[in-house]
């Protein structure tokens, strides 16, 4: 089986500051690990994924996430936040259920002016 | 690249109507679609896997008759909402993994579909 758990339901950071996501993963096989984001009432648009070439993995919009096998994570992080960056994120994982992804219960981000 | 889209993006019906979404790879072949329903302010919860030319697996809940899934070519997969009710009310939405598309199980997603049953 395979699951994952978000940290934080809701996490709220000023412009500019440090955005970190918090992902941890629990798998049977060594997994896939994806990161979405999801603007209100649109589908996900893929951030990253990790897929074993390496562990810290760079995707769009400035962000990033690293593997972490002992910690069985893979935080998302972005330097500085920005207005556009609200939004809801999903973490994923692939991999001992075939072809289906398994997600977290989501991270809503409030970006404060 | 790997585009993949719904229609209609929303759909207002009465209840007992059935309602049909559509969801097309619109530039590579998908030979597995999936649907998800999503409650508001919750997660993605997948209703089941569609592969071209086959029956659909349906997880653990959902009701096969109630949700008909079509994918009768590589590039289009269909969910009917037979009989809808209020509670059938929710955002669908509709990925797409492909052989011609990046591997490691990545799946591409429709901007999802709005189901309002009156």
């Amino acid at each position: 089986a395979q699951s994952v758990t978000q940290l934080g339901s809701h996490v709220s950071v000023s412009e500019g500051a440090l955005v970190l996501l918090r992902c941890n993963y629990s798998s049977s096989v060594p997994p896939y690990l994806f990161w979405y984001v999801q603007y209100p009432n649109q589908g996900l648009q893929l951030l990253l994924k990790y897929t074993s070439a390496a562990t810290l993995v760079k995707g769009i919009n400035g962000f990033e996430a690293e593997f972490k096998k002992s910690e069985t994570s893979f935080h998302l992080t972005k330097p500085s936040a920005h207005m556009s960056d609200a939004a809801e994120y999903f973490c994923a994982v692939s991999g001992a259920a075939g072809n289906k992804l398994t997600f977290g219960g989501g991270t809503r981000v409030l970006v404060k002016p | 690249g790997a585009v993949v889209s719904q229609h209609p993006s929303w759909v207002i019906c009465k209840s007992g109507t059935s309602v049909k979404i559509e969801c097309r790879s619109l530039d590579f072949q998908a030979t597995t679609m999936f649907w998800y329903r999503q409650f508001p302010k919750q997660s993605l919860m997948l209703m089941a896997t569609s592969n071209e030319g086959s029956k659909a697996t349906y997880e653990q809940g959902v009701e096969k008759d109630k949700f008909l899934i079509n994918h009768a070519s590589l590039t289009l997969s269909t969910l009917t909402v037979t009989s809808a009710h209020p509670e059938d009310s929710s955002f669908y939405i509709c990925s797409a993994k492909g052989p011609g598309t990046t591997s490691y199980n990545e799946q591409f997603f429709g901007p999802g579909t709005r189901l309002t049953v009156l």
